[in-house]
């Protein structure tokens, strides 16, 4: 059985600040990570991804995660914070080898503030 | 690559109704998952084909929920007896899975059901 914990589901930072968004997993077999993005009244967008291999991932618009065994983390973050950031983001996982369906954290909305 | 688009976006409908969706995945890929998401939640997974068949269903909420992905490439969702419950966001994904590789999963924008 897979979950994932997402800590805070309201994060405001100012623009030009640090984002940091928290996601903890738990897995019974070695995890394929996500970090998904979703604007109002649309889908979901990929963010990142880790599968195996190196564990900090770039993604796109200027996020990163990185992937620490040992916590069992995968917190997504952003050196400077944009307007156009400001989103509900949803940490996911999968069990690797046999990726299937995605079990989602409840997700964390971010406020970017002017 | 259009992308993944569902039909139709928003369905408002009376309890007792039924109602179907329609997902239309990117060309090619063999994958499709449908999920549904409630308000400040995440995507719960419901099903999911490979090609034709469908290889998980015990996560469908209710007999009043099936599935159809008759010839490997669009699907349809159906709600039987709709209750107010239902109401939700239901999403569709696809991704070109094989071996191991293409395991991201690109999502279409939704049909928003409202149950009255």
């Amino acid at each position: 059985a897979q979950s994932v914990t997402q800590l805070g589901s309201h994060v405001s930072v100012s623009e030009g600040a640090l984002v940091l968004l928290r996601c903890n997993y738990s897995s019974s077999v070695p995890p394929y990570l996500f970090w998904y993005v979703q604007y109002p009244n649309q889908g979901l967008q990929l963010l990142l991804k880790y599968t195996t291999g190196a564990t900090l991932v770039k993604g796109i618009n200027g996020f990163e995660a990185e992937f620490k065994k040992s916590e069992t983390s995968f917190h997504l973050t952003k050196p400077s914070a944009h307007m156009s950031d400001a989103a509900e983001y949803f940490c996911a996982v999968t069990p690797s080898g046999s990726a299937r369906q995605l079990t989602f954290g409840s997700g964390t909305q971010l406020t970017v503030l002017p | 690559d259009t992308g993944v688009s569902q039909d139709p976006r928003h369905k408002i409908t009376k309890r007792g109704q039924n109602v179907t969706f329609r997902c239309d995945p990117i060309s090619e890929h063999n994958r499709l998952y449908w999920y549904r998401q409630t308000l400040g939640q995440g995507p719960e997974f419901l099903t999911y084909f490979q090609n034709e068949a469908q290889l998980e269903k015990s996560r469908l909420l209710s007999d009043r929920f099936s599935a159809e992905r008759p010839k490997g490439s669009f699907s349809t969702l159906e709600i039987q007896r709709t209750e107010q419950g239902d109401s939700a966001m239901y999403l569709c994904a696809s991704s070109n899975q094989r071996e191991g590789l293409g395991i991201e999963q690109f999502f279409g924008p939704g049909t928003r059901l409202t149950v009255l």
